[in-house]
């Protein structure tokens, strides 16, 4: 069974610029999450799909962040217009059922520079 | 607001045991769970414990106490490969709250 996997794996972007990271799941699994982790801290939540649904988009900062999952198979989450801030690694996770009763699958994350 | 500490930081040497505590402030708490990332790697999952006590995986073994908001994670019989950052989680409802992770050197 292939595992998480998400593309790509390094972008370095300049500030303003658009980038958009992809996240394909493992097969079968409904739900979808992306995270954030800026250097040294915690990986932090930013939404949850469950299939092509928004369960759960309390994490993410603000607007310029856009997250889709048409068809509930991959994911897309944009950035657009990126700020410096916005530099991370941006990690995927799948699991067959809720986050309470089933085990996340990480995927090996997109490291984003914005400079 | 919901936080989780744990240590940013422990060294031990090859073969000895090393526990990794994780305290917890979260509104909504099904699980602790912990995992372990190398460097450049994927977050893998090692643990979860829903009830207090201690659970065992191989060398690994996880402990939780929910009327202390506490739980830790116990490396026994250390290896090299071992060196990584490891992340307590707790699972509330739908969402998962990580720690900043606690990275581990592993010497010979």
């Amino acid at each position: 069974e292939a595992g998480v996997t998400q593309f790509p794996s390094h972008s370095v972007i300049e500030k303003g610029q658009t980038v958009t990271l992809r996240c394909d799941p493992i097969s079968g699994h409904d739900n979808l999450y992306w995270y954030r982790r800026v250097m040294g801290k915690e990986i932090k939540f930013l939404l949850h799909f469950v299939k092509e649904s928004k369960q759960d988009e309390s994490g993410m900062p603000n607007n310029r962040f856009l997250a889709e999952r048409t068809g509930g198979t991959y994911s897309t989450l944009k950035v657009q217009p990126a700020e410096l801030e916005d530099s991370g690694v941006y990690f995927c996770a799948s699991s067959r059922a809720g986050a309470s009763t089933d085990t996340q699958y990480f995927g090996p994350g997109t490291r984003l520079t914005v400079l | 607001g919901q936080s989780l500490e744990q240590p940013s930081e422990v060294t031990a040497v090859e073969g000895a045991i090393v526990q990794i505590n994780c305290t917890y402030q979260t509104s909504g708490f099904y699980g602790l769970s912990w995992y372990q990332q190398h460097d450049g790697g994927a977050p893998t999952f090692l643990s979860y414990n829903a009830l207090d006590g201690l659970e065992e995986t191989g060398r690994f073994s996880s402990f939780l106490s929910r009327s202390d908001s506490y739980g830790y994670l116990l490396l026994q019989e250390l290896q090299m490969k071992d060196s990584a950052s490891y992340f307590c989680a707790v699972i509330g409802g739908f969402k998962t709250i990580f720690g900043a992770g606690t990275r581990l050197f592993v010497k010979a």
